[in-house]
Parts: C-alpha cells; sequence; structure tokens
C-alpha cells in the first residue's frame, strides 16, 4: 500500500507569507495526525482528525494555524502569516485503528526567513 | 501528566558491539509504548510497540524492549549493531486515558555507529 504523503518536502518562505502544507495519509484510514518538532525540541502533537471532524486540536499553537481536512480524504494545514518560530519539520501521521500503529509521513521542512 | 525521558540525546557505539537507548516514562494509567526511527530525510519508522501484552516485545532489524513498570522504563536493546541501524530513535507514549490517540515523543537519542 502507498504511504503517508506529504508535500512539499521543504519550503522557504519570508516572514508574512502563507503556505500551505498537504498531507495524503493511507486510503481508508480515518484517523489522520499533524505533528511538528521544532529545532532542538521533540516532536509535539498538533490536532487529530476523525473522518473530517476535528478530534483534538490542543496542540495548535495559535490562530494562524488552520487544518482542514475536507471530504476526510487528505488534510491541509495553513500557517498564515508566518513567523519566525513556525520553522521547523511538520510531520503528518495516519491510522486505522491506533493499535495497529501509526504511519508517519516523511515530512515537510518549513523555513521562515 | 505524561512524559516520555530518553536519557541519552547521543549515543555511540562500535559495529557488531550491543546497543542500549534508554527510555523512561511517566504515566498515571498503563500507557501504550513505541520506538520509532527516524533515517535522514526518512519519515518516522515504527520498530516496535508495547500495547499491555507480553512486557518483552520484539521489532524489527532485531531491535526489541522490555517494558518495566517497577522502574516506568522502556528501553530498547539490539545485540550488535550494523552501520544500517544509525539514525535517530524516538520513544513514544500514547497514554491510557483518552480516546484521542495523541503521542507524546522524547527528545529522541542519535545513534552514531563506527566502523
Amino acid at each position: 500500500e502507498a504511504g503517508v504523503t506529504q508535500f512539499p518536502s521543504h519550503s522557504v518562505i519570508e516572514k508574512g507569507q502563507t503556505v500551505t502544507l498537504r498531507c495524503d495519509p493511507i486510503s481508508g484510514h480515518d484517523n489522520l495526525y499533524w505533528y511538528r518538532r521544532v529545532m532542538g525540541k521533540e516532536i509535539k502533537f498538533l490536532l487529530h482528525f476523525v473522518k473530517e471532524s476535528k478530534q483534538d486540536e490542543s496542540g495548535m499553537p495559535n490562530n494562524r494555524f488552520l487544518a482542514e481536512r475536507t471530504g476526510g480524504t487528505y488534510s491541509t494545514l495553513k500557517v498564515q502569516p508566518a513567523e519566525l518560530e513556525d520553522s521547523g519539520v511538520y510531520f503528518c501521521a495516519s491510522s486505522q485503528d491506533w493499535s495497529y500503529g501509526y504511519t508517519f509521513g516523511s515530512g515537510t521542512r518549513l523555513t521562515v526567513v | 501528566a505524561q512524559s516520555v525521558t530518553q536519557l541519552d540525546s547521543h549515543v555511540s557505539v562500535s559495529e557488531g558491539t550491543p546497543v542500549l537507548l534508554r527510555c523512561n516514562y511517566s504515566s498515571s494509567y498503563s500507557p501504550s509504548l513505541f520506538w520509532y526511527v527516524q533515517h535522514p530525510n526518512k519519515g518516522l519508522q515504527l520498530l516496535l510497540k508495547y500495547t499491555s501484552a507480553a512486557t518483552l516485545v520484539k521489532g524489527i532489524n532485531g531491535f526489541e524492549a522490555e517494558f518495566k513498570k517497577s522502574e516506568t522504563s522502556f528501553h530498547l536493546t539490539k545485540p550488535s549493531a550494523h552501520m544500517s541501524d544509525a539514525a535517530e530513535y524516538f520513544c513514544v507514549v500514547r497514554p491510557a486515558s483518552g480516546n484521542t490517540g495523541k503521542l507524546i515523543f522524547g527528545q529522541g537519542t542519535t545513534l552514531q555507529v563506527k566502523p
């Protein structure tokens, strides 16, 4: 089966610009997660979708971040406007059921300059 | 609050020698525990998981981990390191309480394997 796909793999934008990250989960996986790793820190949870609904968005840092999962398939994470501290690697993961484990994508490395 | 502590940020071993990556967790309930590995420019790959069955868990590529509730530890071991094992390793806990499936990551341990 195809894995979790994220794009772009890298993005360099200027402070104040908008960036949209995309995640395509494994087909049939209802659960989709976004995580972020800021340089020097641990990987942290951002939010969790079950199908198209936000199950838990307690990790979203502020209202400059907007996640969507229209139709319960792929998901986008928009940062608007981007700030320097948003730089990091954004991971997406999907699962059919957590007991089976989570499949992670390769991540999007975002650099805000 | 749930937390995970990886006791070493960097571990260096020689090829063919044993690997030990240490992890301690803090959880109010019986958690599920995972080890993930990330090779350069790759995604996070699941090595093994503990979900309240056998306390000694065998994973891929010869890795295994033992869940010790009394010590709140879940150390990752491998009898003989291979050059291809050089990567960053993450100990991860999924708290038993709640049902969001949210994962809590340790800080990561970079494993260097010397020839």
